[in-house]
């Protein structure tokens, strides 16, 4: 069965500071993964894509098939990254698993 | 182009009532998913329509059931409501195939009391 973990329910850094949220999953197939965004008032948004391997608004996120993990990163956290984070994996029979999420507040 | 449309966005039912919640996917799109968000469990799958058949199902009661129309437009039911399925309901809406990604309407929030 498919597994997202995010061990971290929420986490505060200061506004310039690195930050990253963990995710790792568990998944017999070949995963897909995703960061999901939904800032306050908002609705959920897709924030990137592994395939992708591109940087959106400062993250990135590279998928570790070793570790399981598809962590998100960003070098230095803005107080407009304050979100909900969630971590996204797909199935080969395209269904969509989330995680628990991870509240990021950065701190001013 | 017009994004996902969920209505109503809010709703207030007693239990053992039944309710209908109505998703308008972004036009093309012929997957519909639906999920139930709640603060202790997060964004649970309930199911996903493609092409007018229910594709995928989470593992959720019979009590909760959906259909798709030939417009792809997406309704899902939830009968004998219980306290518990209080939650903001969410739908996305995909092209469908793999790798696409989903586009989350602003939900429906259900309280049932």
């Amino acid at each position: 069965a498919q597994r997202v973990t995010q061990p971290e329910k929420l986490l505060s850094v200061f506004k310039g500071a690195p930050v990253e949220l963990k995710c790792n999953y568990s998944y017999s197939g070949s995963p897909e993964l995703f960061w999901y965004v939904q800032y306050s008032r908002q609705r959920l948004q897709l924030l990137l894509r592994h395939i992708s391997r591109e940087s959106i608004k400062g993250f990135t996120a590279d998928l570790n098939k070793g570790e399981t993990s598809f962590h998100l990163k960003k070098p230095f956290a803005q107080e407009e990254d304050s979100a909900m984070y969630y971590c996204a994996l797909l199935t080969g029979a395209n269904n969509l698993f989330f995680g628990t999420g991870t509240r990021l507040t950065v701190i001013p | 182009k017009a994004g996902v449309t969920q209505t109503p966005r809010y709703l207030i039912k007693t239990r053992g009532q039944q309710v209908t919640l109505s998703c308008s996917p972004i036009s093309g799109h012929r997957s519909v998913s639906w999920y139930q968000q709640t603060p202790g469990q997060g964004l649970q799958f309930l199911f996903e329509y493609f092409s007018e058949t229910q594709r995928n199902k989470g593992n959720f009661p019979g009590r909760f059931s959906g259909r798709q129309f030939s417009n792809s437009r997406s309704e899902m039911n939830v009968s004998t409501l219980e306290l518990g399925d209080s939650a903001l309901y969410l739908c996305a809406s995909s092209l469908g195939g793999q790798g696409d990604g989903y586009t989350f309407g602003s939900g429906t929030r259900l309280t049932v009391v």
